[in-house]
């Protein structure tokens, strides 16, 4: 079974700055996606960014990036240049194996921005 | 475009009763999810229809929850009996298939079980 482990439940950073939000998966598929989500206190899930198992760059998106490590099974979030409007709540989540599409969720990370 | 809409946005109940919580997809696509999302914890999938039929209903708890999307858009998820337990965010997300199949949700139906 795969399993989606988000060992910060919250995590603070001051306005500007970078943060970064951990993540590791296990999986014994080759083939997998990874993806993020950001879920505001309206309870919205807004998709940030994506990253395939046979990608060979890191995703990235604007202020957000993905650090990749395929061996070490982890693919952290990187917000860079922190705004107010990052507070949330923020998911990693795993769709596979193989042709499965659902998506394993995380337990998630409350980010706080402070001014 | 529009995106992923969910009706009720709030859903309250009595223990016993039967609810439906619909969804409507974005225009076009073909993959549909439905999850549910308890408090302080990730979302869990519960089941995905591949145009008209249910593709994958392994996360369905129990046969008091059923789903249909008999025209392949709009689907609702039905519960019956409801319990207190089922209280939670219904999210609903769509997709594309092929490429990264990013799945894209709505804004979830928040159901509390009196």
């Amino acid at each position: 079974a795969q399993k989606i482990t988000q060992t910060q439940p919250g995590m603070f950073v001051q306005e500007k700055e970078a943060v970064t939000l951990d993540c590791t998966y296990d999986t014994s598929d080759p083939s997998y996606g990874l993806f993020w989500y950001k879920q505001p206190s309206s309870g919205e899930m807004i998709f940030l960014i994506y990253q395939g198992s046979y990608d060979q760059q890191n995703a990235t998106e604007g202020r957000y990036s993905l650090n990749f490590q395929k061996a070490r099974k982890s693919a952290n979030l990187v917000i860079s240049a922190s705004q107010l409007g990052d507070s949330a709540m923020y998911f990693c989540a795993m769709r596979g194996p193989g042709s499965a599409r659902q998506l394993t969720f995380g337990s998630g990370t409350q980010l706080t921005v402070l001014p | 475009g529009a995106g992923v809409s969910q009706t009720p946005s709030n859903k309250v109940t009595e223990k016993g009763k039967y609810v439906e919580l619909r969804c409507d997809p974005i225009s076009g696509h073909t993959a549909l999810y439905w999850y549910r999302q308890s408090l302080g914890q990730g979302p869990e999938f519960l089941i995905y229809f591949q145009g008209t039929g249910a593709a994958d209903d392994s996360g369905l708890p129990n046969d008091r929850f059923f789903a249909v999307r008999p025209e392949g858009s709009v689907s609702t998820l039905k519960i019956q009996r409801t319990e207190r337990g089922d209280s939670a965010v219904y999210l609903c997300a769509s997709s594309s298939v092929g490429g990264e199949e990013t799945q894209y949700f709505g804004p979830g139906t928040r159901l509390l079980v009196l």
